[in-house]
């Protein structure tokens, strides 16, 4: 198992242009969420899936769209990107929602100029 | 706002020396997670606690929840240089969502 994987691991993008940032876990995980870490703040929860088809907003949604149309899935959308939005990317997933553990993705470095 | 809390957010601790990272929340949480996160790397789970007042142990590491689930800490005994990292606690309020604290970055120096 490739265990959850992210795409690009690194992009510079200029301010108000968009991007996906890919998710994708091999270990049909039910339950799949985007964090970012900035530095002091820890890491804060965008957006997240319970199943293919659900989606909800976390802490810091605003800038940021998700969907999940398959179980394996969970692309990121900035869709005008502002400097605001500087940080490193984690996805996460596990089985379920309630009490088990997270299995994190390698992380998308973000820099917006 | 962060509704987890952890203190302190850096501990400079020498080899061999103790370790404590505190993770308070506004509420009740349903249950609480750690994750070690190393230099340049991604979070990794540690241990879940459920119940009030649950105490676990791994090797040095000593882990403890609160009696009202609104607290919980991570003690480290003989710190070595493997320990290195920031240290997260994680938690659910009878939601969906898991709701990372601010974290404590450990150094430990030889």
């Amino acid at each position: 198992n490739a265990g959850v994987t992210q795409t690009p691991k690194f992009q510079v993008l200029k301010t108000g242009q968009s991007m996906t940032l890919q998710c994708a876990q091999d270990m049909n995980h039910e339950y799949m969420s985007w964090y970012r870490q900035d530095p002091g703040m820890g890491l804060r929860l965008i957006h997240y899936s319970v199943g293919a088809g659900i989606t909800d907003q976390g802490e810091v949604p605003n800038g940021y769209n998700v969907s999940r149309s398959t179980t394996e899935d969970f692309p990121l959308r900035l869709l005008s990107a502002a400097p605001s939005q500087t940080s490193v990317y984690f996805c996460a997933s596990s089985y379920f929602a309630g009490g088990y553990e997270q299995y994190f993705g390698p992380g998308t470095r973000l820099t917006v100029t | 706002g962060q509704q987890v809390m952890q203190i302190p957010q850096y501990q400079h601790v020498q080899e061999g020396e103790d370790f404590t990272t505190y993770c308070n929340s506004s509420t009740t949480l349903s249950n609480i997670q750690w994750y070690k996160q190393r230099p340049g790397g991604h979070p990794v789970f540690l241990i879940q606690l459920v119940k009030s007042g649950e105490v676990k142990k791994q090797k040095r590491l000593t882990f403890q929840f609160g009696e009202a689930k609104k607290n919980s800490s991570l003690h480290i005994t003989a710190t070595q240089t493997t320990d290195v990292g920031t240290y997260f606690c994680a938690g659910r309020r009878n939601t969906d969502k898991l709701i990372f604290g601010t974290g404590t970055r450990l150094q430990v120096f030889p």
